[in-house]
């Protein structure tokens, strides 16, 4: 079985510029969410997205969306990228959106992003 | 607010135990997990409890007191490959991971 992967692995972009980061669940897992980790710091949660709709989501503003395609991949867009923005990006799917029991979340390696 | 609070690094020697520790202050909570993280890769799971009492899974082992708001992981028999950061993260009344910062982990031969 493969695990979750993830691209581009690291990225450079400029204040104001746009960017897409994009995720392939682990297959049997119909159940995608993102995280965002700066340097030091644990995983703070942006949303997740279960059969193609976003059922939660993290303290971040709406410049941060997501879609989630029929195959359970996903993508994370970020809009007028801001400094505050540079950090590793960490897509996890799960196979059950319920939340019962463990729900164990399989994390990806990550999108590092800088923003210049 | 809600918070998740664990030592942010600790030193531990080859071979010995070592318990690292998290305390949380969630709304709502639907158990608690603990991840490993090795430097530049992705968290990977290490155990989960809901119930109070020690879960054990081989050389890991992981507590939790839900009306102390306590929690910690003791890893046995320490091997260099556990040099890592290790992640506390609850799950609050809204179903959402909430993370603590992680504890650095430390082996030294």
């Amino acid at each position: 079985e493969t695990g979750v992967t993830q691209s581009p692995t690291h990225l450079i972009k400029t204040r104001g510029q746009q960017v897409t980061l994009r995720c392939s669940s682990q297959s049997g897992h119909n159940t995608v969410s993102w995280y965002q980790q700066a340097l030091g710091q644990g995983p703070q949660f942006i949303f997740q997205y279960y059969r193609e709709e976003e059922n939660g989501r993290g303290n971040f503003p709406p410049r941060f969306s997501g879609l989630q395609f029929p195959n359970y991949s996903s993508e994370l867009n970020v809009n007028a990228l801001e400094l505050d923005d540079s950090a590793l990006y960490l897509c996890a799917s799960s196979w059950d959106s319920s939340n019962s029991g463990a729900n164990v979340l399989t994390f990806g390696a990550g999108s590092r992003l800088t923003v210049l | 607010g809600q918070n998740i609070d664990q030592p942010t690094e600790m030193t531990a020697t080859e071979g010995a135990i070592v318990q690292i520790n998290c305390t949380y202050q969630t709304s709502g909570f639907n158990g608690l997990f603990w991840y490993q993280q090795h430097a530049g890769e992705a968290p990977t799971f290490l155990s989960y409890n809901v119930l109070d009492g020690l879960e054990e899974k081989g050389r890991f082992s992981s507590f939790l007191s839900r009306s102390k708001g306590y929690s910690y992981l003791l890893l046995k028999e320490l091997q260099m490959k556990d040099s890592a950061s290790y992640l506390c993260a609850v799950r609050d009344s809204n179903y959402q991971l909430i993370w603590g910062a992680g504890t650095k982990l430390i082996i030294k031969p």
